[in-house]
């Protein structure tokens, strides 16, 4: 089934650690998004990318990074710089015809 | 102007009832405006969308009305059922990118 998969699934981060994210799709789509939800907050875009080698800062980049070597993999690192990283981060993609993005089931990332 | 205002930020409706959540947005540069359910854990998926050239869109029991002089779109969940209990993202995109801008959710509880 086509689809997007996040893993892993529960993380967490020790003080000072980077920790990556990993969104894989395959469902050929050209652009892909990472957004952190918090409770009462909605969804927040932190980084997205609409083609391969190229990416875009979205409203909350600060403490993220992420890189789009390949079209089905958008991993994102959350850095040591990210003092508040607790959160549940969703993946997303869309087509090149912009139609609605689709969502996998997320990766909720905790500090020990 | 980005902004997507909704509310209320929690409902709760006996089953059977009909269930409203409302969105209010500034930028008339959006041009497309989704609703997505989300259960716990998982991501959002798409519920219904709708352009501004239309002012209503039925899909089985889920009814988007849409004001377009008022900037206001809304979400009916007729006949509410348990299983509809979830919360619900309202969205807007504007024409010239592929980015969302979310709502900050409405959690609907659902009592038998």
């Amino acid at each position: 089934d086509g689809g997007i998969t996040q893993s892993p699934k529960y993380l967490f981060r020790k003080e000072g650690q980077n920790v990556t994210l990993s969104c894989e799709q395959n469902l050929n789509h050209d652009a892909m998004y990472w957004y952190r939800q918090d409770p009462g907050q909605g969804l927040r875009l932190i980084y997205y990318s609409q083609i391969v080698n190229d990416f875009q800062k979205g409203d909350i980049a600060e403490g993220y990074s992420v890189s789009r070597e390949k079209k089905e993999s958008f991993p994102l690192t959350v850095t040591s710089a990210q003092k508040n990283p607790t959160a549940f981060y969703l993946c997303a993609s869309t087509s090149r015809d912009r139609g609605t993005q689709h969502f996998g089931d997320g990766t909720r990332l905790s500090i020990l | 102007q980005q902004q997507v205002k909704q509310s209320p930020q929690s409902l709760i409706v006996q089953k059977g009832g009909i269930s409203i959540i409302n969105c209010a947005y500034e930028n008339t540069a959006f041009d497309y405006f989704p609703w997505y359910q989300q259960f716990p854990g998982k991501g959002p998926a798409l519920l219904i969308a709708i352009r501004p050239d239309v002012s209503e869109k039925k899909e089985g029991r889920f009814t988007i009305s849409f004001n377009k002089s008022a900037k206001q779109f809304s979400l009916h969940i007729m006949d509410s059922q348990p299983g509809d209990s979830a919360t619900y993202f309202c969205a807007a995109r504007r024409g010239d990118t592929d980015k969302l801008i979310f709502g900050t959710g409405t959690r609907l509880q659902v009592f038998p």
